[in-house]
């Protein structure tokens, strides 16, 4: 099955600077690449995804690339705000599978 | 759109009794919900997977018969927490998927349920 590793577990970025978080999968045939945030005692919130016919996507602040070849996928967030503090968990399935494989979670703190 | 309620968020039962848990999909019909469950500081595990009309599906190592899952119409499904004991407590949380159109393959989650089990 699938494997998803998530990197770093831990990051702490002053206000105004980039944070970047990363994530390897193992299946080729994964083609879809969801983000989501999660605030404590919250549920994930979908935040940005790709897929896998796409290299890169962008959202005001938030960015994702996705380099097939190596299977790896990063989550860029520009411009950091105290309010991204929150642990974010990276995914991946196929297209039309029902699963998604979850990374370990990246715990983002926002020094203001 | 794509909002997705749990309830209750927090309950407290005495070790031996159910639990039950509900999913609910407020603006989108979603054939399949998914169960997950997550300790503290952990990712999220799936526990099982629903499909509306259909028996669920369960991951390795989940007890079909203490974590009883009904789909019963496109935008409910039910988690029920049999003669829960202490190690049953936990944050769940369910999402769903949506039916047909842009985002099918995209899963939405609830707010999560945390369960105390004394």
């Amino acid at each position: 099955g699938e494997n998803v590793e998530q990197h770093p577990s831990t990051l702490s970025v002053q206000e105004g600077d980039s944070a970047v978080i990363k994530c390897t999968y193992s299946d080729s045939a994964s083609n879809y690449f969801p983000w989501y945030k999660q605030e404590l005692g919250k549920g994930p919130q979908l935040i940005i995804d790709i897929r896998s016919n796409v290299g890169e996507k962008k959202d005001q602040r938030i960015a994702v690339t996705l380099n097939k070849t190596a299977k790896h996928f990063s989550l860029h967030i520009t411009e950091t705000q105290p309010e991204d503090s929150a642990v974010y968990f990276c995914a991946a399935s196929y297209f039309t599978g029902n699963q998604f494989y979850f990374g370990t979670g990246t715990s983002l703190t926002v020094i203001p | 759109g794509a909002v997705v309620s749990q309830h209750p968020s927090r309950v407290i039962c005495k070790s031996g009794t159910s639990v039950k848990i509900e999913c609910r999909s407020l603006d989108f019909q979603a054939t399949t919900m998914f169960w997950y469950r997550q300790f503290p500081k952990q990712s999220l595990m799936l526990m099982a997977t629903s499909n509306e009309g259909s028996k669920a599906t369960y991951e390795q190592g989940v007890e079909k018969d203490k974590f009883l899952i009904n789909h019963a119409s496109l935008t409910l499904s039910t988690l029920t927490v049999t003669s829960a004991h202490p190690e049953d407590s936990s944050f769940y949380i369910c999402s769903a998927r949506v039916v047909a159109g842009v985002g099918t393959d995209t899963q939405y989650f609830g707010p999560g349920t945390r369960l105390t089990v004394l």
